[in-house]
């Protein structure tokens, strides 16, 4: 199978930092991203890892190893608009199709 | 704004009914991607075209079927509905999406279908 793992929910505060982690199963690994999602709307694009090490985006960075099937998710300077759903997906290769976790649901509280 | 543009936004039917769902692609891309995502669930891929022809598949229902046409916006059908194809239905595109390469892709707002 292509598992990939992520916890269902995480609760942090305003102003703090969050990292939001994902496991896969690395046969066929090609890339790994990052969505943001709110309810009933579109995920947007986050984040692409496809080597190991870090990407940053300004309050988001995206790290990846690719031997350890890991990966994680820094949201930095938290804001209550960061509350949504965080999917990481990957493509195992055979054309471009992802393969998406379940979710984190972050809840940012004051 | 992805630039990815779905309609309906909503849709209301009851079981044994069929339905199309319209999905139009940012300018430029080639591929389109078809995911359904359900309450209990998360996304998943349903298919993918490219330039018009079928590139993959995922657990899509026979039930189910799209395709692409020549100005790439794409449609998906589904008939035979019963009450647990209830979801949203995404559409996305990317540039290429073509094997060993890797796009990103962009969604559109989504369909949500509601079966009675």
């Amino acid at each position: 199978g292509q598992n990939i793992d992520q916890p269902t929910e995480m609760t942090a505060t305003e102003g703090a930092i969050v990292q939001i982690n994902c496991t896969y199963q690395t046969s066929g690994f090609n890339g790994l991203f990052w969505y943001q999602q709110h309810a009933g709307e579109a995920p947007t694009f986050l984040s692409y890892n496809v080597l190991d090490g870090l990407e940053e985006k300004g309050r988001f960075s995206s790290f990846l190893s690719r031997s350890k099937g890991y990966s994680y998710l820094l949201l930095k300077e938290l804001q209550m608009k960061d509350s949504a759903s965080y999917l990481c997906a990957v493509n195992m290769g055979g054309g471009n199709k992802l393969t998406f976790g379940t979710g984190t649901q972050l809840k940012v509280e004051l | 704004d992805s630039g990815v543009t779905q309609t309906p936004k909503h849709l209301i039917t009851a079981t044994g009914q069929r339905v199309t769902l319209r999905c139009s692609p940012r300018s430029g891309d080639l591929s389109v991607y078809w995911y359904q995502q359900s309450l209990d669930q998360g996304l998943q891929f349903l298919i993918q075209y490219y330039n018009g022809e079928e590139r993959a598949k995922g657990n899509i229902l026979e039930r189910f079927s799209a395709q692409q046409f020549p100005d790439l916006h794409s449609e998906l059908n589904l008939s035979s509905l019963e009450l647990g194809d209830s979801a949203l239905y995404f559409c996305a595109s990317s540039v290429l999406g073509l094997a060993h390469t890797t796009d990103t892709q962009y969604f559109g707002p989504g369909t949500r279908l509601t079966v009675l």
